[in-house]
């Protein structure tokens, strides 16, 4: 019965893979979120997406692309991964954009070597 | 730029005391804001919403107000308990969904 769930958990990989993230809610919520949480553990958005179209898109490497296949599903694909993308990605949801309680997935781990 | 700060990485305190902690705000007038309560390896968990036309929010021992002059939050947890102990994080949005914003977090340890 998870809410937002992601996949894998853990990833470890070595420096210039290209590397996916899977992430789904079922709460039938109309926004998603990726975060990215470094070793400071400073949470920051990098993309929100609204009924699959791209809403918020921080400054983030291109090599980021998110892929919405339908209103459940955000995930992330990264391209040439560099040493300093490794960090804890968090998948969120919402009702709806603005004022509403996001929902956080557990978290993806990810250690480029 | 916008900036958000809380008032320490880390808080101690004894168990059965009022835990206070600060959220403090520059270059931003945000619509709400929020408290989120993180443990060790998880994602943020909601605890609750303040929009900027309210001074208070309760919720069981949570209490939160929000002073927009100040441009400052305050979060207190009363009589503590050792289970609270986790990084709590306070976030800023306004109403379009535009500009959320994630405060660095204070991670509070309640001591037996």
């Amino acid at each position: 019965d998870t809410a937002v769930s992601q996949t894998p958990k853990y990833l470890v990989t070595q420096m210039g893979n290209d590397k996916s993230i899977k992430c789904e809610q079922n709460l039938g919520h109309d926004t998603m979120y990726w975060y990215k949480q470094d070793s400071k553990k400073f949470l920051k958005i990098m993309f929100s997406y609204n009924n699959k179209e791209l809403i918020i898109n921080e400054t983030v490497p291109n090599r980021f692309s998110p892929k919405s296949p339908d209103k459940a599903h955000l995930n992330l694909h990264i391209n040439s991964l560099e040493l300093g993308d490794s960090a804890v990605y968090f998948c969120a949801s919402s009702y709806r954009q603005g004022a509403e309680t996001q929902y956080f997935g557990p978290g993806t781990r990810l250690l480029v070597l | 730029s916008q900036k958000i700060e809380q008032n320490s990485e880390a808080l101690n305190i004894q168990e059965g005391k009022t835990a206070t902690l600060t959220c403090n705000y520059t270059n931003y007038s945000p619509a709400y804001l929020q408290w989120y309560r993180q443990d060790p390896g998880r994602g943020p968990v909601f605890l609750l919403l303040i929009r900027e036309n309210e001074k208070e929010k309760r919720k069981e021992r949570l209490k939160v107000t929000f002073d927009t002059t100040l441009k400052q939050s305050l979060f207190h947890i009363t009589a503590s308990q050792p289970a609270d102990s986790a990084t709590y994080l306070c976030a800023l949005g306004d109403n379009y969904g535009q500009n959320f914003v994630f405060g660095p977090g204070t991670r509070l340890s309640v001591l037996p």
